[in-house]
């Protein structure tokens, strides 16, 4: 089981509301990474940070942004929530000294903006 | 572009069947992985193949890669329930690390 949390789990929200999604690792992995990914459908990275202090823009736009200011910490934060955001969101680290690029994930968050 | 496409799209068998399915992508990879998703949850990591190897085992699934046709398949022999799942190919092309997931295939395992 990987040692990878995010929180809240599910979280129901009125349009406007600002919102921080956590997620923490324990392993000490060097890069993490932020999904979206609708019912069924294919994961699309959002964001992704090489280390501290590192954050960069994935493949598929987001009004959300995040921060790296710890290597256990990567919270995304939506400053005004709208339904077109309401999705899952996974959270992900791998290491790169591993060589390999597999990727650990926590349960998910499931965000629900009414 | 999307890089992974998992075929079938949905798969039910019987227990004890064996489960057979495809991925094919489109550019030149490093790696090509296989994940699975429970409803609801995150992705576990299942199987990792390099673009140097044909055929991997692990337990009771098997992958194999054929660069030439920009495909791999991922098979689960004699299935059980608790395989009931969503399993996604994703690829790693080389570019800082980023993985490339496909739309998955749906895996229903009857008891």
């Amino acid at each position: 089981e990987a040692d990878i949390y995010q929180t809240p789990r599910y979280l129901v929200i009125g349009t406007g509301k600002k919102i921080t999604l956590e997620c923490s690792q324990t392993m000490g992995h060097d890069k993490m990474y932020w999904y979206q990914q609708d019912p069924g459908m294919e994961l699309h990275l959002i964001h992704y940070s090489y280390g501290v202090n590192s954050t960069e823009k994935g493949d598929l736009s987001s009004e959300s942004t995040v921060s790296r200011i710890r290597t256990e910490h990567f919270p995304l934060t939506l400053e005004s929530a709208r339904p077109s955001h309401t999705s899952q969101y996974l959270c992900a680290s791998s290491e790169t000294s591993l060589g390999e690029n597999e990727q650990f994930f926590g349960p998910g968050t499931r965000l629900t903006v009414l | 572009s999307q890089q992974g496409e998992e075929d079938p799209q949905a798969l039910s068998i019987q227990e004890g069947e064996n489960a057979t399915m495809n991925c094919s992508y489109k550019t030149s990879i490093n790696n090509l992985q296989w994940y699975r998703q429970n409803s609801g949850r995150g992705l576990v990591h299942l199987i990792l193949i390099r673009s140097n190897e044909r055929e991997k085992h692990s337990g009771r699934l098997r992958v194999t890669l054929d660069t030439s046709k920009k495909s791999s398949s991922l098979l689960i022999t004699a299935s059980r329930a608790a395989d009931t799942a969503s399993y996604f190919c994703a690829t790693d092309a080389g570019s800082n690390y980023k993985l490339t997931f496909g739309k998955g295939t749906l895996l229903t395992v009857n008891p």
